[in-house]
Formats: structure tokens, C-alpha cells, sequence
């Protein structure tokens, strides 16, 4: 099946505790995105990758950082996570072209007290 | 100015009602537009590319007017299956085709 997961899909951590959230595409898409949507705010690029080893930041990079070793994966890593950073984090993917479909993962709940 | 707006409800309408979604977007150069929907909390899914000649697929239609820089959604007989969130979703040239959304606009369908 063609999708997109996301590891955790929940996470209560603590102010400064460094953590991970895995994303992986099973679809050989090049262009990878993480977003963070908030209440108000929509949904808002943090970082997104055109390929393997081309990473570039989003609207809202800071604070976070990603990498791209391999086509199927697109980590997102909080060095030092603060409380607004609390938020509903979705990884996406999709071909390279501007008309096709991006495809979202099923969402990480991320609290950090 | 927000570069894709939309109205965020919430639109609460009977089933069986038509409603109307609008959306504006603010860069001229987009190419690309779309209809995502979005379950509670859910990640977001595609609803339907919108085309310049517009378009339909069942109860659903997409229309683009690219001289005022808006798009629509109308939802006819609506089912108690279509409350969402619906977001308007516009490209960007640049920063390899990326996507913007707007907020999104709540539809709640009552019996």
C-alpha cells in the first residue's frame, strides 16, 4: 500500500530533551515536507526536500532541523524542544512536478512541557 | 495580506443544502490549485485539482477565476459524510512548487 508514516504518532516530552520524529514514503517521491499546523495558523512548511541531500527551510525553520540520506526518509529533529513547539506535525511527499498530489502521513501530536 | 484566504466558517447547514466555499490567493504567478480535505485532526487528503475551465466530480465542483485570483467549491445534496475541513490549497512558483494552504473553511453537516 502507498502511504506515508510517521513515528510517534504521540509524544509528551520535556523542555530541552532532544527528540526525533521519523517520516517514511514507500512511493520513490523526491519532494519531501514537514508542516506544523496550529489552531489559527493552518498548516505551515518547517522544512522540505526537492531530493537526496537537497534540504531547504520552510516558513518556520527555526528550531528545527531535517535530513535526507535517503530518498524514502525524511527525518525532523528538535535539538532543544520548547513549549511552542507543542503541536500537530505531518510529513508529505510527492513527485517533482507542481500538479501532482502530495500525500500526507497520519500526523505526530507532539506536547513538550 | 495572508497569501491564501479563506472564510473559516464554521458553515452549518442541513443535509441535503448546497454551500459554497471561496478562497482568494495573492500570487498571480500560481499554476496550481487544489481542494484538500481534512478530518478532524486527520491528515489532510485531496479532494480535487482545480482547472481553468473548471470542473466536477460527483456532488463537487471546482471553478477558477484567475483575473480576480479566486477559487471556489460547491458541494450539492450535501451527506452528513462531508463535515470536514476543507482547505484551499495554491502553488508557488518557486521553492520547488511549494504548497500553500489556507486555514480552511469547517463545514458541519446536521441531520
Amino acid at each position: 500500500e502507498a502511504q506515508v508514516t510517521q513515528n510517534p504518532r504521540y509524544l509528551i516530552t520535556v523542555t530541552g530533551k532532544k527528540l526525533t520524529v521519523t517520516c517514511s514514503q514507500n512511493m520513490n517521491h523526491e519532494y519531501m515536507s514537514w508542516y506544523r499546523q496550529d489552531p489559527g495558523l493552518g498548516l505551515r512548511q518547517i522544512y522540505y526536500s526537492m531530493n537526496v541531500e537537497v534540504t531547504d527551510k520552510g516558513d518556520v525553520p527555526e528550531g528545527y532541523k531535517v535530513s535526507r540520506k535517503e530518498k524514502r526518509n525524511f527525518p525532523l529533529i528538535l535539538e532543544s524542544p520548547s513549549p511552542n513547539q507543542t503541536s500537530l506535525y505531518f510529513c508529505a511527499s510527492r513527485p517533482h512536478g507542481e500538479t501532482y498530489e502530495q500525500y500526507f502521513g497520519p500526523g505526530t501530536r507532539l506536547t513538550v512541557t | 495580506r495572508k497569501e491564501v484566504e479563506q472564510d473559516p466558517g464554521p458553515f452549518n447547514v442541513p443535509e441535503g443544502a448546497t454551500v459554497a466555499f471561496n478562497c482568494t490567493y495573492s500570487n498571480s504567478a500560481s499554476q496550481s490549485f487544489f481542494w484538500y480535505r481534512q478530518d478532524c485532526r486527520k491528515e489532510p487528503k485531496l479532494l480535487m485539482s482545480v482547472y481553468s475551465s473548471g470542473n466536477e466530480d460527483g456532488r463537487f465542483t471546482a471553478q477558477l477565476n484567475r483575473a480576480s485570483q479566486y477559487i471556489s467549491l460547491l458541494i450539492r445534496d450535501s451527506k452528513l459524510s462531508d463535515s470536514a475541513t476543507y482547505l484551499c490549497v495554491v502553488n508557488t512558483p518557486n521553492q520547488g512548487g511549494k504548497l500553500i494552504f489556507g486555514q480552511g473553511t469547517e463545514l458541519s453537516v446536521k441531520p
